[in-house]
């Protein structure tokens, strides 16, 4: 069954600080996998994608098939970070729908 | 710009009652889909339309709950005689791609909120 994990519901790390943003997936193949993120009183969006590689906004997120996991990351944190992050997977196909983890809020303390 | 469009943006009802939600996708988009959005649940998937092919209803909570899509473009999603943990919000999302890593375009959702 594929299945996201993300252990925290919530996350408070200081203005500059590192952040890591734990996700972990389950799935018997090579998913495609995202993360969205939501600020306050806007749409949920898309933030970035494994198969594009590339670093959005300060952030980046490296797929680790061995541990299963899809952890987002930014060296330094900023006050407008503060978001509710959700990590997603789906079938390298796209014929099974996108399914979510339940999200972490990042608060970002300055 | 024409992005995802919900309607209602809230919606407050009494128990019992029947509520339509509506989307309007991206025009061209053959995918959409429905989620619900709630305290500590995160995202819930609810219905998936591709194309032609038949609906992945697979997400649906129960039977109360149905959706169509009429014309491969407008979406309504149908909650029957509400109940209070029906209350969240709901997201429609539409995508251009049939393969998989095609971007979801979010609308902003219908609030529900069963009295």
């Amino acid at each position: 069954a594929q299945r996201v994990t993300q252990p925290e519901k919530l996350l408070s790390v200081f203005k500059g600080a590192p952040v890591e943003l734990k996700c972990n997936y389950s799935y018997s193949g090579s998913p495609e996998l995202f993360w969205y993120v939501q600020y306050s009183r806007q749409r949920l969006q898309l933030l970035l994608r494994h198969i594009s590689r590339e670093s959005i906004k300060g952030f980046t997120a490296d797929l680790n098939k061995g541990e299963t996991s899809f952890h987002l990351k930014k060296p330094f944190a900023q006050e407008e970070d503060s978001a509710m992050y959700y990590c997603a997977l789906s079938s390298p196909s796209g014929n099974t729908p996108l399914v979510f983890g339940k999200g972490t809020r990042l608060s970002v303390i300055a | 710009g024409a992005g995802v469009s919900q309607s209602p943006s809230n919606k407050v009802t009494e128990k019992g009652k029947d509520v339509e939600l509506r989307c309007d996708p991206i025009s061209g988009h053959t995918a959409l889909y429905w989620y619900r959005q709630s305290l500590g649940q995160g995202l819930e998937f609810l219905i998936y339309f591709q194309g032609n092919s038949a609906p992945d209803k697979s997400g649906l909570p129960s039977d109360r709950f149905s959706a169509e899509r009429t014309g491969g473009s407008v979406s309504t999603l149908t909650i029957q005689r509400t109940q209070q943990e029906d209350s969240a919000v709901y997201l429609c999302a539409s995508t251009e791609l049939t393969s998989g890593g095609g971007e979801l375009f979010f609308g902003e959702g219908s609030r529900l909120t069963v009295l």
